[in-house]
């Protein structure tokens, strides 16, 4: 199986703040990457897909990148809706794989 | 707009089977690919498989592959989840996903006797 290595697993980080959530792929996934948002008591919701590509209604702070096997999510100037969990998922190869997870948190 | 409606879920004792179901609205169900991801109560993810948009194949994670069955009843547009000889590590909650693009609200399932 591919495994997703995610990092941090928590980020503290203050309204305004640029972050960086980060997934190694332990082989190749090609651009087959998405990242996930999930606030509390809710499903997660897709905001980006094929490494890059923003999802429908995803706003724009959101972009995600990929140099070789690292990919990250980065939030431009983070907003209190902002505060969530967020996952990565390899969608490359079965079985699909996600990351453990970064719980985003206020500082 | 796309909705995915599961139920089934509930208070299971080990060594039971349970089948969670999927009602979908809002599009062509029979025109996607379907697929169930579980998430357990410390918040870990896990795909468990996903099915042909005909249900002509399915797709499972290795683990779970013997005990867990994905079926689909397109007349119906309805997803299923046959999970058989459950187990405490089987206790999550179960979201019914268009390969992770739309997700359902999810159902919880517990395993305890």
């Amino acid at each position: 199986d591919i495994q997703m290595t995610q990092s941090p697993s928590s980020l503290p980080a203050s309204l305004g703040d640029r972050v960086t959530i980060t997934c190694r792929a332990s082989q190749d996934i090609g651009n087959y990457l998405r990242w996930f948002q999930q606030k509390p008591g809710k499903s997660p919701r897709l905001m980006i897909y094929g490494a890059t590509n923003l999802a429908a209604g995803v706003p724009s702070r959101f972009s995600g990148s990929r140099s070789g096997s690292d990919y990250s999510l980065t939030i431009s100037s983070l907003e209190s809706e902002d505060m969530a969990d967020y996952y990565c998922l390899q969608s490359k190869e079965s079985p699909l794989t996600f990351g453990s997870g970064t719980k985003l948190e206020i500082k | 707009e796309v909705q995915l409606v599961e139920s089934g879920g509930g208070l299971v004792q080990p060594g039971a089977s349970l089948k969670l179901s999927c009602v979908a609205s809002g599009f062509t169900f029979s025109d996607y690919w379907m697929s169930w991801v579980r998430q357990t109560p410390g918040k870990t993810m896990e795909w468990i498989g996903d099915i042909k948009y005909d249900g002509s194949y399915t797709n499972y994670a290795p683990s779970l592959k013997n005990r867990f069955t994905i079926s689909r009843d397109n007349a119906k547009s309805t997803l299923y989840l046959q999970m058989s000889n459950v187990r405490s590590e089987d206790t999550a909650t179960y979201y019914c996903t268009i390969t992770t693009t739309d997700w359902g609200q999810g159902v919880m399932v517990t395993v305890s006797s």
